[in-house]
């Protein structure tokens, strides 16, 4: 059974700060793997997707990369703000899933950024 | 565009009582699923859609019916509402694997 995590649970940084989120996966079998923002009280947004066979992808100050074999993917946040404080979530999509519209998420990580 | 919408935004219930949550894409997605999230849980998936008239279960699919007669629409209904199905509910679509869209959710309560 295809397990998330990610750690930390939770994260907190001065602004300016460049930092790391990681997220790890059990099963390599993956279609695709999807970072989200999800603000208190609202829905999730999508922040990056990668493909299964890329390395990486990149918006702005938000860097994901890949790497499927060891079932690792990172979110990398160049020059934080006080306005990227939410919980980041992780989700697969698994190849084997016959549907393959079940995404699997990990349980997240709440970053809070001072000023 | 619309995206993902979800109505209502919040909800109480008394155990027992039976209620339909509503889910709206104008995205012509074929793929549509319910999550629901729960402290310390994370997101878990209840039930997905492929396409019209093609429904499955997820992981807790148990106390939760589905159907999909339209692209649009995937209502969520609860039968007998329970306690333990307290929590918050979101709706998301896709165009195949793709880009996965998720709604704002409903926030239900079960008294």
């Amino acid at each position: 059974k295809q397990e998330v995590t990610q750690i930390p649970a939770a994260l907190s940084v001065p602004e300016g700060e460049n930092l790391v989120l990681n997220c790890s996966f059990t099963d390599s079998a993956i279609y695709n793997l999807q970072w989200f923002r999800q603000d208190p009280g609202k829905g999730l947004t999508s922040l990056l997707l990668i493909q299964s066979s890329q390395r990486e992808q990149t918006s702005g100050r938000l860097n994901a990369s890949l790497d499927k074999s060891s079932g690792r993917s990172t979110l990398y946040i160049a020059a934080s703000q006080p306005g990227d404080s939410a919980t980041y979530l992780c989700a697969v999509r698994p190849a084997a899933n016959q549907a393959g519209t079940a995404l699997i998420f990990g349980k997240g990580t709440t970053l809070s950024v001072s000023s | 565009n619309a995206g993902v919408t979800q109505t209502p935004k919040f909800q109480v219930l008394k155990t027992g009582q039976s209620m339909t949550l509503q889910c709206a894409q104008d995205m012509n997605h074929e793929y549509m699923s319910w999550y629901r999230q729960d402290p310390g849980m994370g997101l878990r998936l209840i039930h997905y859609s492929v396409g019209a008239g093609i429904t499955d279960q997820g992981e807790v699919p148990n106390g939760y019916n589905v159907s999909r007669s339209t692209t649009e629409d995937f209502p969520l209904r609860l039968l007998s509402a329970a306690p333990s199905q307290t929590s918050v509910y979101f709706c998301a679509s896709s165009y195949g694997k793709g880009d996965a869209f998720f709604g704002q959710g409903t926030r239900l309560t079960v008294v």
